[in-house]
């Protein structure tokens, strides 16, 4: 079965910590994006990357670090230098760029203390 | 600025039609999607429009005028399972996806 995996679905973290969230695809796509999203609000774009070992900053990258060392995997770091990190993290995927159909995983739910 | 707008929440009869709208201003156009999103869970396709028209896919129809910057989800015959949040998402000149802030659909028996 080819998806998208997220893990953990609920993860809480004292205040001042690191923390990173993990994103894994078999769908063999070049684009890989991580999404955060707010009660009552739309999806905001934290980085993408549309291929292997490069990535770039989204609208909201301050206090976010990602990685891109595997076409299949594009963990996400939430740094303690994130002012408001507690949100729903989504991590989509797409064949190609923007104009193609993104696939989403299930979410992570990220609470800080 | 680029900017989308929905309405934020609908309410509608199970067995009725819906028709939720998005207007979009933003920097080009290179097409429009609409997903589906439950409470607590992961957005999922239901539709892309690059050209003007309607485009019909079971009880789900989306239609797009460029010249007028908008376009609908006609959602008919409608179930319970279809009470979820309605995103639209435009790319625009530089292939950047622009997210609205969805519209939130409450089905009543």
């Amino acid at each position: 079965d080819g998806g998208i995996t997220q893990s953990p679905k609920y993860l809480f973290r004292k205040e001042g910590q690191n923390v990173t969230l993990s994103c894994e695809q078999n769908l063999n796509h070049d684009a890989m994006y991580w999404y955060r999203q707010d009660p009552g609000q739309g999806l905001r774009l934290i980085y993408y990357s549309q291929i292997v070992n490069d990535f770039q900053k989204g609208d909201i990258a301050e206090g976010y670090s990602v990685s891109r060392e595997k076409k299949e995997s594009f963990p996400l770091t939430v740094t303690s230098a994130q002012k408001n990190p507690t949100a729903f993290y989504l991590c989509a995927s797409s064949k190609g760029g923007a104009s193609d159909e993104q696939f989403f995983g299930p979410g992570t739910r990220l609470t800080v203390l | 600025g680029q900017n989308i707008d929905q309405p934020t929440e609908m309410t509608a009869t199970e067995g009725a039609i819906v028709q939720i709208n998005c207007t979009y201003q933003t920097s080009g156009f290179n097409g429009l999607f609409w997903y589906q999103q439950h409470a607590g869970e992961a957005p999922t396709f239901l539709s892309y429009n690059v050209l003007d028209g309607l485009e019909e896919k079971g009880r789900f129809s989306s239609f797009l005028s460029r010249s007028k910057g908008y376009s609908y989800l006609l959602l008919k015959e409608l179930q319970m399972k279809d009470s979820a949040s309605y995103l639209c998402a435009v790319v625009d000149s530089n292939y950047q996806l622009i997210w609205g802030a969805g519209t939130k659909l409450i089905i009543k028996p």
